[in-house]
């Protein structure tokens, strides 16, 4: 059964800062992983969608890298903002698992001013 | 990539009344997916309604609570019934367009 961790659950960094998003999985066998926005009380907002054969995405000051052999992605933010600060939610979907996404339980990202 | 209008937004319901949630597609989709995202937790999926036969539900959710409607290949109904309070939760819907996942904005229902 896959299992998606994101590490760390909570960040809270000062305006500017560039961050890193950890998320793993434990099944490699994935046809791909998307990295979610999602604001308090708010439904989701896609970020960035990485095919199983790509090595990374980039939108803006988003950056998602995925190394599928060792189970991995990152979400990579070039001068964090305050409007930044939200709820970030990493989803794989399993081969084998009707196309049904699997939700790591996400980081909720403070930026502070 | 598709637009959802999910409504209504929030809702404050009595305890053993129902509510129905409506998500509608601007494109016609094959399958349509339900998620509950309880306080504090990732999001769970209930169900996937497909259009012209019974929805397929997860373990741990049936019909009878659950109710879902999917007459069409845009729209989609979920029903959340008999409520409780344990059934607060943001309700969501979402579908695949060949370019990942796209959620609608999100029902946050609290039950008292």
């Amino acid at each position: 059964k896959q299992e998606v961790t994101q590490i760390p659950a909570a960040l809270s960094v000062p305006e500017g800062e560039n961050l890193v998003l950890n998320c793993s999985f434990t099944d490699s066998a994935i046809y791909n992983l998307q990295w979610f926005r999602q604001d308090p009380g708010k439904g989701l907002t896609s970020l960035l969608l990485i095919q199983s054969s790509q090595r990374e995405q980039t939108s803006g000051r988003l950056n998602a890298s995925l190394d599928k052999s060792s189970g991995r992605s990152t979400l990579y933010i070039a001068a964090s903002q305050p409007g930044d600060s939200a709820t970030y939610l990493c989803a794989v979907i399993s081969v084998g698992s009707n196309y049904k996404l699997t939700f790591g339980k996400g980081t909720l990202l403070t930026v502070n001013p | 990539s598709a637009v959802i209008s999910q409504k209504p937004s929030r809702d404050i319901c009595q305890r053993g009344t129902s509510l129905t949630i409506q998500c509608q597609v601007d494109s016609q989709v094959t399958m349509m997916f339900w998620y509950r995202q309880q306080p504090g937790q990732s999001l769970t999926l209930i169900a996937t309604a497909n259009q012209g036969s019974e929805a397929t539900y997860e373990s741990g959710f049936v019909i009878d609570k659950f109710p879902i409607s999917r007459p069409n290949l845009t729209f989609s109904t979920l029903t959340v019934s008999n409520m409780s309070p344990e059934d607060s939760s943001i309700y969501l819907c979402s579908v695949e367009t060949g370019n990942g996942y796209t959620f609608g904005s999100g029902t946050r229902l609290t039950v008292v």
